[in-house]
């Protein structure tokens, strides 16, 4: 059966901090990562990971896989209160339909 | 437009009624998805249709009917739902089936 696990499943840090969300993932058939961060309703986006090695950024965050040792990371750096949220991750097998499976999510919460 | 848009963003029903959530988007994605999240909890898939067709049913409940009138729209019946079921319903497209999903603010529902 697929699986993720995130760790820590939650994180208080000060404005300013760096954090690293981790993300273990048992999957047939890998094809894809994907970060999402869901505030109050819906998931928003953050990015998609299928090779090894290769870091994706967009602004103050960052992520990386790591296809050998099956896991992902997720940075953030120089923390805002605007970056509270769920982060989730989730990994895709290939079967034909983009079927994803959560993990239970890192609760981050920045205090000012 | 480029979002995912559900209505009502809230819902509360008895278990005799009959309901029905709506998602709509007008991406061009041919693939939409619903998922059911409960609180403190990851989504879980429900259904996935591609090309307006049914393709991954993950042994939901009869209780729960979804319909895919057209590429834009996705609607989600619900009848004689359980307090159980209570949760957050998230509906999600993609450009295609293997595409990143992009989900919908969704649809809080209390069953009572």
């Amino acid at each position: 059966e697929d699986k993720v696990v995130q760790s820590p499943l939650s994180l208080v840090v000060h404005e300013g901090d760096t954090v690293t969300l981790n993300c273990s993932y048992e999957v047939t058939n890998f094809r894809s990562l994907l970060w999402y961060k869901q505030e109050k309703k819906a998931p928003t986006f953050l990015f998609m990971l299928t090779s090894s090695g290769i870091e994706k950024k967009s602004g103050r965050l960052s992520s990386i896989l790591d296809k050998k040792e099956l896991f992902s990371i997720l940075n953030i750096t120089a923390t805002q209160t605007g970056d509270s949220a769920i982060y989730l991750c989730a990994v895709e097998g290939n079967t034909g339909f983009q079927k994803l499976v959560f993990g239970t999510g890192t609760r981050l919460l920045v205090s000012p | 437009d480029t979002e995912v848009t559900q209505t009502p963003k809230h819902l509360v029903m008895g278990m005799t009624n009959k309901k029905s959530l709506k998602c709509e988007q007008h991406m061009g994605h041919r693939a939409m998805y619903w998922y059911k999240q409960k609180a403190k909890k990851p989504p879980e898939l429900m259904f996935v249709y591609s090309y307006e067709k049914l393709s991954i049913n993950e042994s939901v409940p009869s209780r729960f009917s979804p319909e895919c009138p057209n590429s834009s729209l996705l609607n989600l019946h619900l009848h004689a739902l359980q307090p159980e079921d209570s949760a957050l319903y998230l509906c999600a497209s993609s450009q295609d089936p293997q595409g990143t999903q992009y989900f919908g603010p969704g649809t809080r529902l209390t069953v009572l």
